[in-house]
């Protein structure tokens, strides 16, 4: 069983302020995935990251995959209380066509 | 134009009781999802299909039964529903199996088991 842990769990901080958050694995994807949730919706795409070693840019968030295809990280710039949500990565297994998602990351950011 | 709609938002329900979700894609999209999202918040996928074919099922209790009368509809019917199904329920679409493909996920339904 492929299993993705997301750290930290929770995450509250005030609005400026810089974060990461760190998705791992011991399993190979052949892609990786971040979305955010907010209450009461469904996930939404943030970025696709393919390639070992790639890195994505998109406004103050900056993704990570690992050099492994095994890990991923989310940093965010300057947190802002729109950043607030649940994060989730999701890695691509292409031999089952599936996404596996992570245990999230619970960031709140406060004024 | 929502991209992904699903019916009921909520749904409460006794236990042992039988209920169905349904889900419409507007996107045009070959593969439909359906996603168990639980208390803590873990997002496990269900089944899966592929122009109305199944392709995932994910050692799920045959309680549970999709079925997929068009390319745009992925339905949800649940038998004899147990305290622990309890939960999230999202549908999702893609154009493509799983990849670098965008998942578009519906608003969920939430099921709560008395």
């Amino acid at each position: 069983t492929q299993l993705l842990e997301q750290s930290p769990q929770f995450l509250s901080i005030q609005e400026g302020e810089n974060l990461t958050v760190y998705c791992n694995s011991s399993s190979v994807f052949s892609s990786l995935q971040w979305y955010r949730q907010e209450p009461g919706e469904g996930p939404v795409l943030l970025v696709t990251v393919v390639t070992g070693g790639e890195v994505k840019k998109l406004k103050r968030l900056t993704f990570q995959f690992g050099d492994a295809r095994k890990d991923s990280s989310l940093h965010i710039t300057a947190a802002q209380p729109g950043d607030t949500g649940l994060y989730l990565c999701a890695g691509v297994d292409g031999t089952a066509s599936k996404l596996t998602f992570g245990t999230g990351t619970r960031l709140q950011v406060t004024l | 134009d929502t991209a992904v709609s699903q019916t009921p938002k909520y749904l409460v329900t006794q236990m042992g009781n039988d209920k169905s979700i349904k889900c419409e894609q507007n996107l045009g999209h070959d593969t439909m999802y359906w996603y168990k999202q639980d208390s803590k918040k873990f997002l496990k996928i269900m089944f899966s299909y592929n122009n109305k074919e199944l392709i995932i099922n994910e050692t799920v209790p045959n309680r549970f039964s999709p079925k997929s009368p068009d390319k745009a509809h992925l339905n949800l019917h649940i038998n004899s529903l147990e305290l622990g199904d309890s939960a999230v329920y999202f549908c999702a679409s893609s154009q493509e199996r799983p990849g670098t493909d965008t998942q578009y996920f519906g608003p969920g339904t939430r099921l709560t088991v008395l």
